[in-house]
């Protein structure tokens, strides 16, 4: 099993940029989520899934959007990049036990 | 509304010593887990442990034990003869135990450990 996936590792987007971080997971979990940590910080949950075809907002949906046409895969879409979304962003899919992805670093310059 | 406090932000201690790292949380729902989560300096997110509110008993897994107690709403975390690789910033985390489990995250205790 490679567990929780995630691509690219780092990014550094100019304002007003778009990109998709990609999520996948192997372990055929129906929940399935994104965190941002900021410098310092604790996760803050962005959006999450309960399974395919259903997501919902979670503390910070603003300025992402996500999809799950699939159990497997749970991608983030950024609209219009800001500075403020200069982040680590984890994907995270959950039995009982939650497992993280490696985290993508993402710089809004 | 659940909410998670780590009130330690930073604890520094010298190698061997033990070091005990607070978790406290809010919670209205009846049953719920309750985790814990290191992360090295490398970046990525370690499980440690997960524990069900209806399970109070103590854990120990070789240097690491963890005490809840559902009376004070806490969820403490002690590394015994603590060593130079045992620094990361560790996490405490709630989540319910049915619907969506969201999982809500502390704000984090950054250990140091010092030769």
């Amino acid at each position: 099993n490679a567990g929780v996936t995630q691509t690219p590792k780092f990014r550094i987007l100019k304002i007003g940029q778009s990109m998709t971080l990609q999520c996948a997971q192997d372990m055929n979990h129906n929940y399935m989520y994104w965190y941002r940590q900021d410098p310092g910080m604790g996760l803050k949950l962005i959006y999450y899934s309960v399974g395919a075809g259903i997501t919902d907002k979670g503390e910070v949906p603003n300025g992402y959007n996500v999809s799950r046409s699939t159990t497997e895969d749970f991608p983030l879409r950024l609209e219009l990049a800001a500075p403020s979304q200069t982040s680590v962003y984890f994907c995270a899919s959950r039995a009982r036990d939650v497992f993280f992805g490696p985290g993508t670093r993402l710089t809004v310059l | 509304a659940q909410k998670v406090t780590q009130a330690q932000t930073e604890i520094s201690v010298v190698e061997k010593e033990d070091v005990t790292l607070d978790c406290v949380y809010e919670t209205r729902d009846t049953t719920y887990y309750l985790f814990w989560y290191k992360q090295p300096p490398s970046g990525e997110l370690v499980f440690l442990i997960r524990r069900n509110s209806f399970d109070e008993q103590n854990e120990i897994s070789g240097r690491y034990s963890w005490n809840f107690q559902k009376s004070t709403s806490s969820f403490n975390f002690t590394i015994t003869a603590s060593q130079v690789v045992d620094s990361a910033v560790y996490f405490c985390a709630l989540s319910p135990l049915i619907g969506a489990q969201k999982l809500v995250f502390g704000q984090g205790t950054r250990l140091t450990i010092n030769p």
